[in-house]
């Protein structure tokens, strides 16, 4: 069976510290990988896609950058954290298949971040 | 800017009592429309993902509808327990063709107490 972990669960960082958010998934092969945001009083916003290695889809212009260095494995970084950063992150993956099919998004425990 | 709307924001139900919920989006570019169930201290867990206008789908006592030409989806729980308390989200799927882009509601927050 699949399961996807992130780490930390927690993390209290000061402002203008890096930041670098974890996230791997086993059990599959060749996933689309997700990071995702809640912030305070707001929906989950869709911050990054990757439909491969090295293959980084951002959705909304931020501080933040991602990475996938391995097929199985996606990251969430930051050079310099903002107040604006705080939130909840998720990670999710979906199956990928070559041609139009729509598949649920299986997410990760997340990890809840506060920039002081 | 694509806004998925949910209604309402929070409900609070006595065990037994039947309840639904809301979801409107946008109908134009429609992929897919997703429903999570997000309760506290878990991930989020999908529920259904509707495709077709006219779309019903079940799981126990959860269903949920689809209108794809007007743009709503409702999700009805029969005879809520205290376990189904937790937050309903909606998203509709933007899909790129490889990738699932699921834009999120802020979520129905239902709370059943006995």
């Amino acid at each position: 069976s699949q399961t996807i972990h992130q780490w930390p669960a927690t993390l209290v960082q000061p402002v203008g510290s890096p930041l670098s958010l974890e996230c791997t998934v086993e059990g599959t092969s060749n996933p689309n990988l997700y990071w995702y945001r809640q912030a305070a009083g707001r929906g989950l916003q869709l911050l990054f896609y990757s439909v491969g290695i090295g293959q980084i889809s951002s959705e909304v212009p931020q501080n933040l950058s991602a990475s996938r260095p391995q097929d199985r494995q996606f990251i969430l970084s930051s050079k310099k954290l903002l107040l604006s950063d705080s939130g909840f992150y998720l990670c999710a993956w979906s199956v990928r298949v070559g041609g139009r099919t729509f598949y649920e998004q299986y997410f990760g425990p997340g990890t809840r971040l506060t920039v002081t | 800017i694509l806004n998925v709307e949910q209604s309402p924001q929070s409900l609070h139900v006595q065990e037994g009592d039947s309840t639904n919920f809301t979801c409107s989006f946008p109908s134009s570019n429609f992929y897919a429309l997703h429903w999570y169930r997000w309760e506290t201290a878990k991930s989020p867990e999908a529920l259904f993902v509707m495709t077709l206008n006219g779309d019903e789908k079940k799981k126990g006592r959860i269903s949920a509808t689809l209108n794809t030409k007007e743009g709503y989806s409702y999700l009805y729980i029969k005879g809520s327990q205290p376990e189904d308390s937790a937050t309903y989200l909606c998203a509709s799927d933007f899909s790129t063709g490889t990738a699932s882009k699921l834009t999120f509601g802020t979520g129905t927050r239902l709370q059943v107490t006995l």
